[in-house]
């Protein structure tokens, strides 16, 4: 169902670019690539999504291939904070605008 | 405020009982989800109910009901309860079923059966 396929761990030091990957291949034209995070014990928390263009927000930057068969979350300097799990999430248009989750990166911060 | 917020955060109860978590959103949306989050850390839909109506259900035992008195509540009731269903429960809601916007989930609830 999830569709998505990122690494299972990434590490990154602190105050350096972090660029978190996704490949989508089977992605359709009307799929939209959201990411969420989860911080250890909480619930996942919205980080940012986009359809074909690159996206910025206060957390992170999102940059989508031109052929739209992957992306990648550039969060710009990490922080101990950012260290979650980060799921690259495609919303499934035909199957009901559903979130099907995958198994994520977890993302290490080292001081 | 809590946006999303769901009871009990933990329960602990024995095999063959029945059980319920009570989820409530105050942000005035219109869909309401559950997902369930194994061992494994994998998040899978459950539910999903829009202005009160069931629109998704994913291959869910029956013995796991929800009901949504009203758009801002989704309760989940599980009967006869089994070792496989101790997991982190959550529950979640966006805006209506065609945003493309974020979901905005509640901190969890963790069931351990025994």
């Amino acid at each position: 169902d999830a569709k998505t396929t990122q690494p299972n761990s990434m590490e990154s030091n602190e105050e350096e670019p972090v660029h978190l990957p996704c490949n989508h291949s089977t992605i359709s034209g009307t799929d939209y690539i959201h990411w969420y995070r989860q911080l250890p014990s909480q619930g996942p928390e919205y980080v940012i999504h986009g359809l074909t263009s690159n996206v910025n927000n206060r957390m992170a930057s999102l940059a989508i291939a031109e052929d739209r068969k992957s992306s990648t979350l550039i969060l710009h300097r990490a922080t101990l904070r950012d260290a979650a799990v980060y799921y690259c999430i495609l919303r499934a248009m035909n199957t009901g605008n559903q979130f099907y989750f995958g198994t994520g990166t977890s993302l290490t911060v080292i001081p | 405020d809590t946006a999303v917020s769901q009871t009990p955060k933990y329960l602990v109860t024995q095999m063959g009982n029945d059980k319920s978590i009570k989820c409530e959103q105050n942000l005035g949306h219109d869909t309401m989800y559950w997902y369930k989050q194994d061992s494994k850390k994998f998040l899978k839909i459950m539910f999903s109910y829009n202005n009160k109506e069931l629109i998704i259900n994913e291959t869910v035992p029956n013995r796991f009901s929800p009901k949504s008195p009203d758009k801002a509540h989704l309760n989940l009731h599980i009967n006869s309860l089994e070792l496989g269903d101790s997991a982190v429960y959550f529950c979640a809601s966006s805006q209506d079923d065609f945003y493309t916007g974020e979901l905005f989930f509640g901190e969890g609830s963790r069931l351990t059966v025994l």
